[in-house]
């Protein structure tokens, strides 16, 4: 069975410290990624999806990156918070042409101080 | 644009309370409209997929159906374990994402 990974599950951050945030998933090939962001009280917030290594898609210009160094894993980064960055942040894997049934991981709840 | 409007906001029931959520869409060419249930800081889990108009997908106490312009999410005799929030989601032929709802955050009351 398939499995998503997020790590770290919370996380506290000054302004303009980097971030890193990564997810894996187990028992598939060649999912499509996605970052997703939620901030209270709102929907899901659609960062950067990913359809093959090195192929990323960006829905947000702003301060974040994302990077898929391997077929299973995807990497949300910042050089300098904001913050306007908390929230709680969401990897989710789908395969296939059905894109909108999608797995999510448990996700990271970032706050930035 | 693709949207998808959830209704209401906010929905509280007494246990056992039938009722149901509403997602209205506008997207050019529905590919499949989703549902899914999300717990307070947790991810969302994937519910239904529907596909096209009249089609209606059952899951124990959750049923959903489809017309061309809007979902819906009908609880019968709902538990205060279905309290949650419900998200609606669609996709449309041209895009390699899908659009989420604000969603509806129901309480089942005891």
């Amino acid at each position: 069975s398939q499995t998503i990974h997020q790590w770290p599950a919370t996380l506290v951050q000054p302004v303009g410290s980097p971030l890193s945030l990564e997810c894996t998933v187990e028992g598939t090939s060649n999912p499509n990624l996605y970052w997703y962001r939620q901030a209270a009280g709102r929907g899901l917030q659609l960062l950067f999806y990913s359809v093959g290594i090195g192929q990323i898609s960006s829905e947000v210009p702003q301060n974040l990156s994302a990077s898929r160094p391997q077929d299973r894993q995807f990497i949300l980064s910042s050089k300098k918070l904001l913050l306007s960055d908390s929230g709680f942040y969401l990897c989710a894997w789908s395969i296939g042409g059905s894109l909108g049934e999608q797995y999510f991981g448990p996700g990271t709840r970032l706050t930035v101080t | 644009e693709d949207q998808v409007t959830q209704s209401p906001e906010a929905l509280r029931l007494q246990e056992g309370e039938s009722s149901s959520l509403n997602c209205s869409y506008t997207v050019s060419g529905l590919r499949g409209l989703f549902w899914y249930r999300q717990d307070p800081g947790k991810g969302p889990e994937f519910l239904f997929t529907l596909y096209s108009a009249g089609e209606e997908k059952e899951k124990e106490r959750l049923k959903a159906t489809l017309t061309k312009k809007e979902s819906f999410l009908h609880i019968t005799a709902p538990k205060p374990e279905d309290s949650a929030t419900y998200l609606c989601a669609v996709q449309a032929p041209s895009y390699q994402k899908v659009t989420f709802g604000t969603g509806t955050k129901l309480q089942v009351i005891p």
